[in-house]
């Protein structure tokens, strides 16, 4: 079965600090992954996504990740963290093709917060 | 703005009441979605709709009901509410299999 784990429900890092996010899948295949992003009240913003090719996926506001396929991660990175990337995460992964083409599975989030 | 707009942004209703929530995608997009996110809970696929036909109903309770009466427009009907269907209601378009864009929800109260 699809499934997406994100092992840190809550992580707190200072301004300026790097950061890491884990994301860990289970899926049949090399699926499509995504990262998102949330403020209160607010929808899903996308960061980046990989389908294929170079597994180091740059996206939005500085944010990176790398697929590892042999791992089943897609982490998500940030070399030094600003006050306003404050926000929960989600990974999710989606299927290439078939008859779920298109639905997404969602991790549980991860909630971080930055200190000034 | 994701080219995804949910009307109202936030509603309050009774247990006995009926409202639907609204969204429009503006992308030109042929699949949208109905996702449920409630507290320390993962976000919940509800509904898929593929050109205006349902393609999956995720074992929802049918005082929720989606009509799609085309490619542009999702509603999501309510009726006799439970307080525990309380939550962040969004909705989301794709082309196929790509990029899923996510409306900024709308936040349901029921009383």
């Amino acid at each position: 079965a699809q499934s997406v784990t994100q092992p840190d429900i809550h992580i707190t890092v200072s301004e300026g600090a790097s950061l890491e996010l884990r994301c860990n899948y289970s899926y049949g295949a090399t699926p499509y992954l995504f990262w998102y992003v949330q403020s209160p009240g607010q929808g899903l913003q996308l960061l980046l996504k990989y389908f294929s090719g170079d597994t180091l996926v740059q996206g939005i506001k500085g944010f990176e990740a790398e697929f590892k396929r042999s791992q089943s991660s897609f982490n998500l990175r940030k070399p030094s963290v600003h006050w306003s990337d404050a926000a929960e995460y989600f990974c999710a992964v989606g299927a290439p093709r078939g008859s779920t083409l298109g639905r997404l599975y969602f991790g549980r989030g991860t909630q971080l917060t930055v200190w000034p | 703005e994701t080219g995804v707009t949910q009307t109202p942004r936030h509603l309050v209703m009774g247990m006995t009441n009926k409202k639907s929530l609204k969204c429009e995608q503006h992308l030109g997009h042929n699949a949208m979605y109905w996702y449920k996110q409630s507290a320390k809970k993962p976000l919940e696929l509800m509904f898929v709709y593929n050109f205006k036909e349902q393609t999956e109903n995720n074992s929802v309770p049918s005082r929720f009901s989606p009509e799609c009466p085309n490619s542009s427009h999702l509603f999501l009907h309510l009726h006799t509410l439970q307080p525990e269907d309380s939550a962040l209601y969004l909705c989301a378009s794709s082309q196929g299999g790509g990029i899923s864009f996510f409306g900024s929800g709308t936040q349901l109260s029921v009383l």
